[in-house]
Order: structure tokens, then sequence, then C-alpha cells
């Protein structure tokens, strides 16, 4: 039973505009949410995070939203840049040795 | 500034070899994880440990065992390999003071 859900394998933009991801949790425990960011053949890197408490965290281009009642967080990153195209994982813990999560990650196409 | 190093980077193992999948982080990080990635899939908790002589299962154990002997260094065992195995291994560090992980750039395992 997957506890984190990203329901789009993919997702293109065009350069300049407005990307949105989304992710669904089930899981009421959670109390912190993370994004992040991996390119082929590397590792994921951390992009933004957010704990429980907020509804929303920026990080210059990057905004991550959080919806308790409805369990889903989404990422927005404007304006979208050719760089950010890569797959974006979502990922939440709630124990206390801080074990993630992870969604099965959503694969953004950023247009030139 | 090394990071998390994972040695190898890519292995081809017949069924019913072992190996050892190395990782070592030099920020003195006391948690640390081993995830795996299936195509299409998230991340998934195989192990981690909360610090040297500490270690405890997560999502996806069975095959494996971990040692923590050490700070720095969390080897990742497989005994009979077996297809189902075939899978790109991370492994990850924490300070434990944010949520955030480091990420090594993975292994690439094939079980023929």
């Amino acid at each position: 039973d997957q506890q984190v859900k990203q329901n789009s394998p993919s997702l293109s933009v065009q350069e300049g505009r407005i990307s949105i991801l989304n992710c669904d949790y089930t899981n009421s425990m959670f109390d912190y949410f993370l994004w992040y960011k991996k390119y082929p053949a590397e590792g994921p890197t951390f992009l933004i995070s957010i704990s429980s408490i907020k509804d929303k965290n920026e990080d210059g281009r990057f905004t991550v939203f959080l919806n308790k009642s409805a369990k889903h967080l989404s990422l927005h990153i404007v304006p979208s840049q050719p760089g950010d195209s890569a797959v974006y994982f979502c990922a939440a813990t709630a124990g206390s040795a801080r074990q993630l999560t992870f969604g099965s990650g959503t694969q953004l196409t950023v247009l030139p | 500034n090394a990071g998390v190093t994972q040695t190898p980077k890519f292995r081809i193992l017949k069924i019913g070899q072992s190996m050892t999948l190395q990782c070592a982080q030099d920020m003195n990080h006391n948690y640390m994880y081993w995830y795996r990635q299936d195509p299409g899939m998230g991340l998934k908790l195989i192990y981690y440990s909360v610090g040297a002589g500490i270690t405890d299962k997560g999502e996806v154990p069975n095959g494996y065992n971990v040692s923590r002997s050490t700070t720095e260094d969390f080897p990742l065992r497989l005994e009979l390999a077996a297809p189902s195995q075939t899978s790109v291994y991370f492994c990850a560090s924490s300070s434990g003071a944010s949520y955030g992980y480091t990420f090594g750039s993975g292994t690439r395992l094939t079980v023929v």
C-alpha cells in the first residue's frame, strides 16, 4: 500500500511557465514533507521541505504548498528552466529515525 | 568534500552469488540509510542506522544484511543474489538535525 503517491509519471511545460507537481499521502502521522530532485545516474538531491505545522514554504523559484485536510502537497516552480528537467520525488517522514517514505516520482521536462 | 561515497557503481552478479555494497560518509552523520529504486518506482527503505552499533529493518529487508561498526561506514550485504534484487541501490546519510538526506550516486546491480 503506497503511503505517498505521485499520480503523474510525467509533466512537460514550456520554459518560463509554471510547473506544478503534485503528491498525495495517506498516513496522518507524517509530520514533515520533502521534495527531492534526481538527474540520471546521480543520487537524489534535497530541494525543499515543509513542516506539517505550515501550509507554505518558499525558496527562490520553488514553493511547496501543504493541504493537510486533503493530505495533498504540491511543488511550484516559477519560472521553469530547462535545467529543471529531472525526476522529482515527494517524500514524507513520521519516524524518530527520520526514515523517509518516497513517492514514485514525476519526470519533469521543460521545453525551450 | 566527498559526502557519501558508494562503491562499486555497477555490478553484475550471477544468481546465488554474494556481494557487499560499500557506503562511506565523511560528514560525521549519525543516521545512515539504504534504499533501492526499481524502474518506475520510488525509493524503498531496506535498512537504516541511527548510530554505530545500531541497525534496524526498513520496508524491504529480506535478502539483505547490514552492519555499522563505525560512524563512517554502512555496508549492505547481499547473500544468495536473486533476479528480484536487480535494482539501483542508494545509500544516504543525515545529521539528524534536519530531515534532508545526502545521497550517494548509487550502485546499479544486475542479477542474472
